[in-house]
């Protein structure tokens, strides 16, 4: 069964410099898609960043870049420039690879704070 | 707002009742999820319905169904409650139900079991 897990429980960051969450999976499949979710206090989940494991570029969306490592089932996420807007608990996620079928698998969370 | 609402936002509720957890999906999706968020187990999915069937099924407890109507809103029931139900529950959209589709979450049912 695949896992994912996130081993910073809680991370903190200066307003305007640049945090890394990490996160880690397990999986035999060779194609699948990870995900990083942002929760802020408002318990909204929201879609960050996507990134597809047959693409070797790494994806990037605005201030939010991932690094993916597939050999080492490693797929971590840089913020730049933090913002307070940034605060929440941000969630790693993984998703087989074609089918119908599109549940997510979530790691436990990281809780950021950003410091003004 | 992500276009996916969740009614009610708030459940409290005593051991053993039944409840029933309501989601109505963006305009034009076919694919509902559902999964729950307790302080014990992180975000687990539970079960995903696709044009009305059945498409997955994750780790649901046999108290829990849920079933998703020809209007293609869902509903999740869970019976026999006990304490540990108590967990906030999401329901995602997609338009289609493979992994490649942006799920939507909707806000949530906070459920509290005394």
């Amino acid at each position: 069964a695949q896992t994912v897990t996130q081993s910073q429980p809680e991370m903190s960051v200066q307003e305007a410099e640049t945090v890394t969450l990490s996160c880690t999976y397990d999986t035999s499949e060779s194609d699948y898609y990870l995900f990083w979710y942002k929760q802020p206090p408002s318990r909204q989940m929201i879609l960050v960043i996507r990134q597809e494991a047959y693409k070797q570029q790494n994806a990037t969306e605005n201030r939010f870049s991932v690094n993916f490592q597939k050999a080492a089932k490693s797929f971590s996420l840089k913020i730049s420039d933090s913002q307070l807007g940034d605060a929440a608990m941000y969630f790693c996620a993984y998703s087989r690879y074609g089918g119908s079928q599109g549940n997510l698998i979530f790691g436990k969370g990281t809780k950021l704070s950003v410091k003004p | 707002d992500s276009g996916v609402t969740q009614t009610p936002k708030h459940l409290i509720t005593a051991t053993g009742q039944r409840v029933t957890l309501r989601c109505s999906p963006r305009s034009g999706d076919l694919s509902v999820y559902w999964y729950q968020q307790s302080l014990d187990q992180g975000l687990q999915f539970l079960i995903q319905y696709y044009n009305g069937e059945e498409r997955a099924k994750g780790n649901i407890l046999e108290r829990f169904s849920a079933q998703q109507f020809p209007d293609l809103h869902s509903e999740l029931n869970l019976s026999s409650l006990e304490l540990g139900d108590s967990a906030l529950y999401f329901c995602a959209s997609s338009d289609r139900g493979g992994p490649y589709n942006e799920q939507f979450f909707g806000p949530g049912t906070r459920l509290t079991v005394l």
